[in-house]
């Protein structure tokens, strides 16, 4: 199994901040790479797929990046309706493995 | 508007099978997707499950395999789970997604979950 690793696990930030989240795969996987985002009670909603393409309504202050075993998902200026726990999915091999989650907290 | 529902029982005794069917609103089942299912221990992380094709090939996690079914019924735009053997380690929340294809030349690897279920809680106890 590929495994992913996401870092931090957590992390607080403030309204208006640049968040970074990174995810780093046990083994290359191209740009097989997604990002999703899960507030509590709620499914999952794909924000990135293909590392770098942003999904439909989607706003444009997400974005991603890397390709091989290394990527980034930023949020360019943290919103209220942003802090949320995210993950990263690669969709290169069985089974498609998450990472572990990383969860964005008001400071 | 593509929707996706899960339905079944909520509570399954030990050494039992769980059943869920996903219906689709929105799309076709026998469209060129992967019909996903995802699962949620409480306070957890995400776990994929398997997946169905709709010429009916299918993936599954191996960790699962050996206890995990996944079928398709185009006469009712659905797709179901089976997990025999259930014991309390498989109490989550089971979401079904559609798996879309952003890469036609590789349907097999570009593979993102646009549309989810709102999810369905499935404890197992006696």
């Amino acid at each position: 199994d590929i495994q992913m690793t996401q870092s931090p696990s957590s992390l607080s930030a403030s309204v208006g901040d640049r968040v970074t989240i990174t995810c780093r795969a046990s083994q290359t996987i191209s740009t097989f790479l997604n990002w999703y985002q899960q507030k509590p009670g709620k499914a999952p909603k794909l924000l990135i797929y293909a590392a770098s393409s942003l999904q439909s309504g989607v706003p444009s202050r997400f974005s991603g990046s890397g390709s091989g075993t290394d990527f980034t998902l930023t949020i360019s200026s943290l919103q209220p309706e942003d802090f949320a726990t995210y993950y990263c999915q690669q969709s290169f091999s069985i089974p498609r493995t998450f990472g572990q989650g990383t969860k964005v907290e008001i400071k | 508007q593509v929707q996706l529902q899960e339905s079944g029982p909520g509570l399954v005794k030990p050494s039992g099978t769980l059943s869920l069917t996903c219906g689709v609103s929105g799309d076709s089942i026998s469209s060129p997707r992967w019909w996903t299912w995802v699962r949620q221990p409480p306070g957890k992380g995400l776990e994929w499950i398997g997946e169905i094709y709709h010429s009916g090939s299918t993936n599954y996690n191996p960790s699962l395999k050996s206890r995990v079914t996944t079928s398709v019924d185009k006469s009712k735009n659905q797709f179901s789970l089976k997990l025999t053997s259930v014991t309390a380690a498989d109490t989550a929340v089971y979401y079904c997604a559609r798996g879309g294809i952003w890469d036609i030349v590789v349907p097999r690897n570009s593979i993102s979950f646009d549309y989810w279920g709102q999810g369905i809680l499935v404890t197992v106890s006696s």
